[in-house]
């Protein structure tokens, strides 16, 4: 059974931080997503990364992919309160068109 | 483009009814998922239909089941509802690839079973 570790699982915080989420697994993934989901919608899919070490920037925040395609952060840079949310990776089981998802982290930028 | 659409956004039922849940993909899509998000279980995946067939199931049991239409449009249905039910029902949908699928949700279904 494949599994995501996402850690951590709550993070609140001050406008201007920078902060670091993490999503690792011991099983290989053929793709690996970023979403972010606020109260009551659901996630929206923020970027998808496929090359092993592959970095990937979207302003403010920089998403990379283990070498080994097995783990992936998310940095964000000077944390905004509307960066405020639910930040949710997933993994593309090889060859299945499967996702798994993390748990997910919560993370609150206080102004 | 238009997203992905789900019907109805709110439902309350209660123990023992069945429940069907409806999603419209976004247009050319041919997989849709369905998963099933709780505060304790988080996002959890029910399963995927392809072109009409379900290609893969999650660890729910037979009383969740779902059905795709030749429009890409699908289903889910609960039957025999259980107070653990209570749930956000997201339906997610992609053009279908195996290895590369990027997956758009809609708004979900908030069901609360009393």
């Amino acid at each position: 059974t494949q599994l995501l570790e996402q850690s951590p699982q709550f993070l609140s915080i001050q406008e201007g931080e920078n902060l670091t989420v993490y999503c690792n697994s011991s099983s290989v993934f053929s793709s690996l997503q970023w979403y972010r989901q606020e109260p009551g919608e659901g996630p929206v899919l923020l970027v998808t990364v496929v090359t092993g070490g592959e970095v990937k920037k979207l302003k403010r925040l920089t998403f990379q992919f283990g070498d080994a395609r097995k783990d992936s952060s998310l940095h964000i840079t000077a944390a905004q309160p509307g960066d405020t949310g639910l930040y949710l990776c997933a993994g593309m089981v090889s060859n299945t068109g499967k996702l798994i998802f993390g748990q997910g982290t919560t993370l609150q930028v206080k102004p | 483009k238009a997203g992905v659409t789900q019907t109805p956004r709110y439902l309350i039922k209660t123990r023992g009814q069945q429940v069907t849940l409806s999603c419209s993909p976004i247009s050319g899509h041919r997989s849709v998922s369905w998963y099933q998000q709780t505060p304790g279980q988080g996002l959890q995946f029910l399963f995927e239909y392809f072109s009409e067939t379900q290609r893969n199931k999650g660890n729910f049991p037979g009383r969740f089941s779902g059905r795709q239409f030749s429009n890409s449009r699908s289903e889910m249905n609960v039957s025999t509802l259980e107070l653990g039910d209570s749930a956000l029902y997201l339906c997610a949908s992609s053009l279908g690839g195996i290895s590369y699928n990027e997956q758009f949700f809609g708004p979900g279904t908030r069901l609360t079973v009393l």
